[in-house]
This record gives C-alpha cells, sequence and structure tokens, in this order.
C-alpha cells in the first residue's frame, strides 16, 4: 500500500509569497493531520480532520496558515503572506483508530 | 496540556548492546502511546502502538512498556546495530486524537 504523500518535498521562496502544501493520506484513513517541526518547538500539531471535515485547528499559528481537505483523498496548507520565520518543516498524517498514525516525508520549507 | 520529556537526549554505544530509551509525561488520561523512530531528513516511522490497557507491546528486535498510572514508558532495543542510529520520539495520546511529541532520544550506534 502507498503510504502517505505529501508534494513538494523542498520548496524555497521569498518572503511575502503564498505556499501550497499538500497532502494525499493513505486510501481508507479518516483522520488527517498536518504537524510542524522546528528545532526550537520540536513537532507541533497543526490542525486534524475527521471526514474531511477540520475538527481543530487551535494550534494553526495565525490567520496566514489556512488549511482544507476537499475530499477524503487531498488536503492542502496554505500559507498566506509566507514569513521567515515560517520555516520549518510540515509533516502530514493519517489514521483510521485505534491504528497507528502514518507519516508522509514532510515538505521542507524556506522562507528567504 | 501533555507535557512528555525523553531521557536521555542522546545515546551513544557499541553494537551489540541493549538500548533503554525512557518518556515520561504528565497526564496519565492517555489513550494509547506511540514510539517512532526519524531518520535525518525524512518523516516518522512508527515502531509500535501501546494500548492503555497493554503493560507491554513487543515488535521483532523492539520491546515497549507502559506504566500509565505513573506516566512512563520505556523502549527497549535488544542487540543494537549500526542501522538503529535514528532519533526515537515517544507520543502519547489523549481521547481527542491527538499526539503529543518529546523531544526525542538521538541514538548512535557504533560499528
Amino acid at each position: 500500500d502507498a503510504g502517505v504523500i505529501q508534494s513538494p518535498r523542498h520548496e524555497v521562496t521569498e518572503m511575502g509569497q503564498e505556499v501550497t502544501l499538500r497532502c494525499k493520506p493513505i486510501s481508507g484513513h479518516d483522520y488527517l493531520f498536518w504537524y510542524r517541526q522546528t528545532m526550537m518547538r520540536g513537532l507541533e500539531l497543526l490542525i486534524y480532520f475527521n471526514n474531511n471535515v477540520p475538527i481543530d485547528d487551535s494550534g494553526m499559528p495565525e490567520d496566514r496558515f489556512s488549511a482544507k481537505m476537499p475530499n477524503a483523498s487531498f488536503s492542502t496548507l496554505k500559507i498566506q503572506p509566507s514569513e521567515p520565520r515560517d520555516s520549518a518543516v510540515y509533516f502530514c498524517a493519517s489514521t483510521s483508530p485505534p491504528r497507528p498514525q502514518h507519516f508522509g516525508d514532510g515538505t521542507r520549507l524556506s522562507i528567504l | 496540556k501533555q507535557e512528555v520529556t525523553q531521557i536521555p537526549a542522546a545515546l551513544s554505544v557499541p553494537e551489540g548492546e541493549n538500548l533503554v530509551l525512557n518518556c515520561s509525561f504528565t497526564d496519565s488520561a492517555i489513550y494509547n502511546l506511540q514510539w517512532f523512530r526519524q531518520d535525518p531528513g525524512k518523516g516518522l516511522t512508527s515502531l509500535l502502538l501501546i494500548q492503555s490497557s497493554q503493560r507491554e507491546q513487543t515488535s521483532g528486535r523492539l520491546n515497549a512498556s507502559l506504566d500509565k498510572s505513573s506516566g512512563r514508558s520505556t523502549l527497549y532495543i535488544a542487540a543494537s546495530q549500526p542501522g538503529d542510529s535514528a532519533t526515537y520520539l515517544c507520543a502519547p495520546r489523549m481521547d481527542d486524537y491527538k499526539l503529543s511529541f518529546g523531544a526525542g532520544t538521538t541514538v548512535t550506534v557504533r560499528a
């Protein structure tokens, strides 16, 4: 079975630009999570969905961040406008409880 | 808010030695606990999931124990190999499906 697929793997862009990260969860999983990993703060949950509906977005740092899940096989995390402090690795994970969460390889984002 | 601490932060051992990685968490009302490994520049690979009703879970050379009431879990890796070198992360899950992560233990196994 294919795992969680994220794109792009790397993104370098200038401050102020819009950034869109994409995720395809494992087929059949009904929960999808977006995380951010930095050296300073470790792994943080940003938002998660159940059956395409956002359940908890309390980890989204600012209104510049938004996430959508238009269908069961696709989700996006958007940052507009981007800032240098948004530089991090962004992970998507999916699960169908009580099974384990499975993570994608992440998107390494650098904002110049 | 669940706080997760992993000790030690880093560990270097010769090949063949057994590894003991510790994880403690502040809120014992967890649903389950997952152990992950992360290789440099990669995502997280799930190693073991232990339910709150279980005391331990085993997979090959890996064994995870859970003492929910005292807020502790331990990951044992038997007969370590250079390929075990990675960062190991502990993540308890509450009823709301959220995982809380520790900072991890970075393991180096010397050949």
